[in-house]
């Protein structure tokens, strides 16, 4: 089974300060997604970040990045310019690509990491 | 964007009645939609995958005569929460997929049930 992991239940930085979350998984899949999603107090899950695992470019979205590092199983999230509106749970999950496997098409999601942004 | 709505947003009930949460996808045919639970400030845990037309395949330890899923069109889904216990008190939330997978396949999320169970 997959298993993801999220070590810092809690982080905060100041308002236009650089944050980089965590987060490693653990499987014997080659073909999968991984994925970044925000959780703010509204509770409505978005989607901050997607990662194709066959893609060795890391994938940006404006003040988001990700640093994954395949071999190591590694998928940190860099949030750039950090902004009060970024305050939110992150979720880091893993998605299995391969027919037959057992998370094919389902999102297994790590514990999450709570960032709060500080004025 | 394409959008999943989700009924109702809270509800309160006593226990041992039934409650029934509606995932419905507003602008899109969803082939493929999931039920997740999650606990205050914990994760989301996938409680099972349901396919239109066909029965849900329910997450080891989803007690299935619980929770009973139906996938009657590609635009809607339940969940029905049966007997429900103050230990079922949670939030629920579901997601559809949409697309074609490998290519411009897309997952959205509904925005979620807070069920209290008293």
């Amino acid at each position: 089974a997959q298993t993801v992991t999220q070590s810092q239940p809690e982080m905060s930085v100041q308002e236009a300060e650089t944050v980089t979350l965590s987060c490693t998984y653990d499987t014997s899949e080659n073909n999968y997604y991984l994925f970044w999603y925000k959780q703010p107090p509204s509770r409505q899950m978005i989607l901050v970040i997607r990662q194709e695992a066959y893609k060795q470019q890391n994938a940006t979205e404006n003040r988001f990045s990700v640093n994954f590092q395949k071999a190591a199983k590694s998928f940190s999230l860099k949030i750039s310019d950090s902004q009060l509106g970024d305050t939110a749970m992150y979720f880091c999950a893993f998605m299995g690509d391969e027919a037959g496997g057992t998370s094919y098409g389902k999102l297994t999601f790590g514990q999450g990491t709570i960032l709060t942004v500080h004025p | 964007g394409a959008v999943v709505s989700q009924h109702p947003s809270r509800v309160i009930c006593k226990s041992g009645t039934s409650v029934k949460i509606e995932c419905r996808s507003l602008d899109f045919q969803a082939t493929t939609m999931f039920w997740y639970r999650q606990f205050p400030k914990q994760s989301l845990m996938l409680m099972a995958t349901s396919n239109e037309g066909s029965k849900a395949t329910y997450e080891q330890g989803v007690e299935k005569d619980k929770f009973l899923i139906n996938h009657a069109s590609l635009t809607l889904s339940t969940l029905t929460v049966t007997s429900a216990h103050p230990e079922d008190s949670s939030f629920y939330i579901c997601s559809a997929r949409t697309g074609i997978r490998g290519t411009n396949e897309k997952l959205f999320f509904g925005s979620g049930t807070q069920l209290s169970v008293l």
